[in-house]
């Protein structure tokens, strides 16, 4: 099975940099992705890691370490519309596909 | 256009009764996913069909039958709807069952059970 844990809720300041951490437990790995989930909407994609290493595009960035089992969401120059939950995913196979376990989503407020 | 659209955004329907969900993607994936959000807004998978044919089936009530048409609709059915059912239904779709492919996500569809 898997197991994903993330921070509940984080506020942090307009203009600021946040991390997001995401640890997980997982019988089988196949890429981890974070989403944005806005109030109301659906999940949309940010970011996805297979390998190692630091992915960056634009204001965000996704760190990836298999070994520790740990990744991390970093949102450079924080907007107000950035206040959303982020979903840590962990993909792994099944059967004849994919599957996606979610964690529980950090909510995160941005704040003036 | 949009690219993952379900039908109906709003259902609000009496303890007992049957309902469906409907799920239509434009984008000529082969691989579409039921999830289900609950109120504490854990997302998690129920169903996932590729080219029609069912591959994932999470622990969910037998009640719930999902059905796939053709490849680019996946439709959701629900028997004797309980309270418990309440929830946002995710629709998605990916290009594959496999690959680094991400998922994209409908609207989603907020059951309410009364």
């Amino acid at each position: 099975g898997q197991n994903i844990d993330q921070p509940t809720e984080m506020t942090a300041t307009e203009g600021a940099i946040v991390q997001i951490n995401c640890t997980y437990q997982t019988s089988g790995f196949n890429g981890l992705f974070w989403y944005q989930q806005h109030a109301g909407e659906a999940p949309t994609f940010l970011s996805y890691n297979v390998l190692d290493g630091l992915e960056e595009k634009g204001r965000f960035s996704s760190f990836l370490s298999r070994s520790k089992g740990y990744s991390y969401l970093l949102l450079k120059e924080l907007q107000m519309k950035d206040s959303a939950s982020y979903l840590c995913a962990v993909r792994g196979f099944t059967g004849g596909g994919n599957k996606l376990t979610f964690g529980t989503g950090t909510q995160l407020k941005v704040e003036l | 256009d949009t690219a993952v659209s379900q039908t109906p955004k709003y259902l609000v329907t009496q303890m007992g009764n049957d309902k469906s969900i409907k799920c239509e993607q434009n984008l000529g994936h082969d691989t579409m996913y039921w999830y289900k959000q609950d109120s504490k807004k854990f997302l998690k998978i129920m169903f996932s069909y590729n080219n029609k044919e069912l591959i994932i089936n999470e622990t969910v009530p037998n009640r719930f039958s999902p059905k796939s048409p053709d490849k680019a609709h996946l439709n959701l059915h629900i028997n004797s709807l309980e309270l418990g059912d309440s929830a946002v239904y995710f629709c998605a779709s990916s290009p594959s069952a496999g690959g680094p492919y991400t998922q994209y996500f409908g609207p989603g569809t907020r059951l309410t059970v009364l």
